[in-house]
């Protein structure tokens, strides 16, 4: 699987659009990016993925660039409770089934929103 | 609760001491996993079960680690003859994957804190 690079850290204010940057300058064709969160003390939470086009769900939005070598995970309105480790992961996906959660995790983005 | 239930949440043990950790994934998720994760690094992978087969182990899992899925549900995974090294959050996790191809997404627990002293 691709590897993936991810800043150290940012901050948000409570309220305000979460931005956070992942560069995958290797990924192949066939290979998705996800998204997880790790809040303190609890187990990794799947949160987005995706190929090509972009993604939204009830959690965030996935913006994937058009040559696919980088993405940014945005959380429209963050709030305090959104302070967490976030993990970057490509991921090769074979839809014949072959595939599995094998996820090979980076040291992540610790994002902070404070009041 | 019917999420990925894990037991117990921490351990404390000496070295040389032999641990073993449950886990209960959610009901009919075939795919079940153990990860590891030390602290200010991300998790990594230990091994994979489809239903009761392990399918694959990582370099990581020495001889003194085994995990088992007897009956395809639950999941055990025992250090033996503990050291130091093996302070860490061990982490399980499943996921509905199956012939008709995957998301991709993985259901984890709250984890097992385990020191060795």
């Amino acid at each position: 699987d691709a590897k993936t690079t991810q800043p150290t850290s940012m901050d948000c204010a409570e309220g305000r659009a979460a931005n956070l940057p992942c560069n995958h300058s290797t990924i192949s064709g066939n290979e998705y990016v996800y998204w997880y969160r790790q809040i303190h003390s609890q187990g990794p939470q799947y949160i987005i993925h995706g190929l090509k086009n972009n993604e939204t769900n009830e959690m965030a939005s996935l913006i994937i660039t058009e040559d696919r070598k980088s993405s940014t995970l945005i959380l429209p309105h963050a709030t305090l409770r959104d302070t967490a480790v976030y993990y970057c992961i490509v991921r090769a996906s074979n839809a014949g089934g072959t595939s599995y959660g094998k996820l090979t995790f980076g040291q992540g983005t610790i994002l902070t929103v404070h009041p | 609760d019917t999420g990925v239930s894990q037991d117990p949440r921490h351990k404390i043990t000496k070295r040389g001491q032999n641990v073993t950790f449950r886990c209960d994934p959610i009901s009919e998720h075939n795919r079940l996993y153990w990860y590891r994760q030390t602290l200010g690094q991300g998790p990594e992978f230990l091994t994979y079960f489809q239903n009761e087969a392990q399918l694959e182990k990582s370099r990581l899992l020495s001889d003194r680690f085994s995990a088992e899925r007897p009956k395809g549900s639950f999941s055990t995974l025992e250090i033996q003859r503990t050291e130091q090294g093996d302070s860490a959050m061990y982490l399980c996790a499943s996921s509905p994957e199956g012939a008709g191809g995957n998301t991709g997404e993985l259901f984890f627990g709250e984890g097992s804190r385990l020191t060795v002293l």
